[in-house]
């Protein structure tokens, strides 16, 4: 079947601190890839996407690279900020309609 | 361009009861999809409509409908609710062009279920 699998949280970094969330996929045919952020009270936003292996994503200082080989989508970022404090969800989606598959969230809090 | 809007927010049902949930999608966004958050559950799909059509379904039961008009806008309608459907309910919209589809998310409608 198709699912992702992102590390589990909560993760608490201090401001400037690196950040990689860990995201590994399974599907049954060749996905889209994507990561999506979410602010307290509010719904979900692109964060950055790919669509073939070997792609970066990236997106005010975010990065992803698809890596077919280990399937795998991990997200980083080299200096977080206090504003980046939100969940992050990894998701597929397979280019046969619109459905994806998310994974359960990473809380992400940054403290200065 | 004006965002994907839900209505209402806030919603707040007595058990039994039955409740419908607004869409309104980006403007020519034909795909509408809608997902159930919970903290337990992550975000769950639910179903995407697209033309009118329900296109995908999830793993709901058939207490969860919807249903998309002429204009794209999309309602779901849960019957008999249960206190385990108090959620977020999140509708998401797409252009449905050949190859990646980005979903644009709205902000959600909060159900709690009493």
């Amino acid at each position: 079947g198709n699912s992702v699998t992102q590390m589990e949280g909560p993760v608490t970094l201090s401001e400037e601190a690196f950040l990689t969330i860990n995201c590994t996929y399974t599907a049954t045919g060749y996905p889209s890839l994507f990561w999506y952020v979410q602010y307290p009270g509010e719904g979900l936003q692109l964060l950055l996407k790919a669509t073939k292996a070997d792609d970066k994503g990236s997106n005010k200082g975010f990065e992803a690279t698809y890596r077919k080989e280990t399937t795998s989508f991990h997200l980083e970022k080299g200096s977080v900020q206090v504003s980046d404090s939100a969940v992050y969800f990894c998701a597929l989606s397979l280019n046969t309609g619109n459905q994806f598959y998310f994974g359960t969230g990473t809380s992400l809090t940054v403290i200065p | 361009k004006a965002g994907v809007t839900q209505t209402p927010r806030y919603l707040i049902k007595t058990r039994g009861q039955q409740v419908t949930l607004s869409c309104s999608p980006i403007s020519g966004h034909r795909s509408v999809s809608w997902y159930q958050q919970t903290p337990g559950q992550g975000l769950q799909f639910l179903f995407e409509y697209f033309s009118e059509t329900q296109r995908n379904k999830g793993n709901f039961p058939g207490r969860f409908s919807g249903r998309q008009f002429s204009n794209s806008r999309s309602e779901m309608n849960v019957s008999t609710l249960e206190l385990g459907d108090s959620a977020l309910y999140l509708c998401a919209s797409s252009l449905d062009n050949l190859g990646v589809n980005e979903q644009y998310f709205g902000p959600g409608t909060r159900l709690t279920v009493t």
